[in-house]
C-alpha cells in the first residue's frame, strides 16, 4: 500500500481538454513534488510545494498550473497542452522541503495527449 | 551544475548472480546527499539505498551495498543474488545541501533472467 496515491492512473486527452491529475498523501509530509518523467531523460521536477506554499517553480509552461489546497493533497491542473507533453507524471512527498530526507513516490498518471 | 550520468541503459544478469550498475556525477558542493531509486513496471518508485557523502564508510541495505569513490564521483549499486523481483528501472539521484533538489540520472533497465 503506497503512502502517495495518483489518480487517475491514464489519461488520454485531446489538446484542447481540461483536465486534472490528484494526488494525495498519507504520510504527514509537509512537501510535495510535481516530476514529468519521459522516456530516456532524467526525471525532471516540475513544482515544489512546502506547507502549501509554492517554493519552485522550474519554468513549466503556463499550461500546467499547480494547486495545493492543504499538506496533504496536490492537484496539476491542465489545458491546451501539446503532443510533447505526453509522459508519465509522478507526484511525490517528503517530510519537509530543504531537506536530504528520501522522497516516497506515487504510481504517476500515465497521460496521451491526442 | 550539477549532473547525474548514468552510462548503462539496459543491464541483464542471471537470477542469483550479481549485478553493479554504474552512476557518476558531478557538483561542486561538498556536502551532498546520493541516492538509488527502483521503479519496478507498477511506476512506483522506491527507496533503495542512500548515501550520505561525508561518510565514508558504503551503505549497505540486504543485498544492495554501495561503492562510493568521492574523489571519482562515482556511486554505484551492487546487487548480490539477484532475484525476478529485482527487474526495474533503477535511478541515481543527487541531492546537495545547497539546493536540496533532486537530480536523477536517466535510469538503466535491469532484466533478471531466470
Amino acid at each position: 500500500e503506497t503512502g502517495v496515491t495518483q489518480t487517475p492512473r491514464h489519461l488520454v486527452m485531446g489538446m484542447t481538454n481540461k483536465k486534472s491529475l490528484k494526488c494525495e498523501q498519507h504520510l504527514g509530509h509537509n512537501a510535495m513534488y510535481w516530476y514529468k518523467q519521459s522516456a530516456k531523460k532524467p526525471l525532471e521536477l516540475m513544482f515544489v510545494y512546502s506547507l502549501e506554499e509554492r517554493v519552485e517553480n522550474n519554468s513549466v509552461p503556463s499550461r500546467f498550473s499547480p494547486e495545493c489546497p492543504n499538506s496533504s493533497h496536490l492537484f496539476l491542473h491542465l489545458h491546451t497542452l501539446q503532443p510533447e507533453d505526453s509522459a508519465l507524471y509522478l507526484c511525490a512527498s517528503s517530510q519537509d522541503w530543504a531537506s536530504n530526507q528520501p522522497q516516497h513516490f506515487g504510481d504517476g498518471t500515465r497521460l496521451s495527449i491526442l | 551544475a550539477q549532473t547525474v550520468t548514468q552510462s548503462q541503459p539496459e543491464m541483464s544478469v542471471q537470477e542469483a548472480e550479481t549485478v553493479t550498475l554504474s552512476c557518476t556525477y558531478d557538483t561542486s558542493e561538498s556536502d551532498y546527499y546520493l541516492f538509488w531509486y527502483k521503479q519496478p513496471p507498477s511506476r512506483q518508485m522506491i527507496l533503495v539505498i542512500r548515501q550520505e557523502a561525508y561518510k565514508q564508510q558504503n551503505a549497505t541495505e540486504n543485498r544492495f551495498s554501495v561503492n562510493f569513490q568521492k574523489a571519482a564521483k562515482s556511486f554505484s549499486l551492487k546487487i548480490s543474488d539477484s532475484q525476478l523481483g529485482d527487474a526495474a528501472m533503477y535511478f541515481c539521484a543527487l541531492v546537495t545541501q545547497g539546493t536540496y533538489k533532486y537530480i536523477f540520472g536517466t535510469g538503466t533497465r535491469l532484466k533478471v533472467l531466470a
